[in-house]
């Protein structure tokens, strides 16, 4: 079974670095892709990127290109997304998502992180 | 830019139909797939690839495709399908994939 754990809620002050985790088990995690995901409050799903953990290579959308960080790191088969500067409009759930080859895409769900930002 | 167009809201009775549709210029070439948010929940994947309905889901659930739109069809939506759903897909080049901006389906 595809499981996708998420870190805890986050209560960060603007200009604060941030990274948040996505822990994936029950499946192979090199061979999953894994995107993330924004949403906004009382707003809809925005696609961050995506990450394909066996080689990192690592697309993003062109609304979030710059303003955060996405890596994995294999040994603890886990994905990150990461801010080095937080504003106010990063306050968000954030979701991560996996699927590979023979899944639809983000087919599997975390359980979604909160991030407030707020002086 | 591209972009994935859904209406709102569409409302229906307990035990009607409800059709959510999304249109996109790719959509005559590229998949697309629907997802189901409830409040305070992750999405769940309802249907894929336009058709086809992942192990799991209520028959009830159904989707189709003309040219350029798809639409998800709830046949005798319940109370407890009330929940977000989004469409989600790639433009031509296939390399940006990005949500529909979501419809609130009222079932009341």
């Amino acid at each position: 079974e595809v499981r996708l754990e998420q870190s805890g809620t986050e209560v960060k002050k603007p200009g604060e670095s941030l990274k948040i985790s996505c822990k994936g088990s029950g499946y192979s995690f090199s061979t999953y892709w894994i995107t993330w995901v924004r949403q906004m409050p009382g707003k809809g799903l925005e696609r961050m990127g995506i990450i394909y953990p066996d080689d990192s290579d690592t697309r993003y959308n062109p609304s979030f290109q710059g303003q955060v960080t996405i890596s994995v790191d294999k040994s603890v088969t886990t994905a990150y997304l990461q801010w080095s500067s937080l504003k106010a409009s990063d306050t968000a759930v954030y979701y991560c998502a996996a699927h590979d080859s023979n899944t639809p895409p983000a087919a599997f769900w975390g359980q979604g992180t909160q991030v407030t930002v707020s002086s | 830019s591209y972009e994935l167009t859904q209406p709102p809201s569409v409302s229906v009775s307990p035990g009607q139909t409800a059709r959510i549709t999304c249109s996109g210029d790719a959509l005559p070439k590229k998949y697309a797939y629907w997802y189901q948010q409830k409040s305070g929940q992750a999405p769940v994947l309802v249907i894929y690839d336009d058709t086809k309905r992942p192990s799991g889901i209520p028959e009830r659930f159904s989707g189709s495709s003309s040219g350029t739109m798809v639409t998800l069809t709830i046949s005798g939506a319940q109370v407890e399908d009330e929940a977000d759903y989004y469409c989600y897909s790639t433009d031509g080049s296939g390399d940006l994939w990005l949500f529909g901006g979501g419809t609130k389906l009222t079932v009341l």
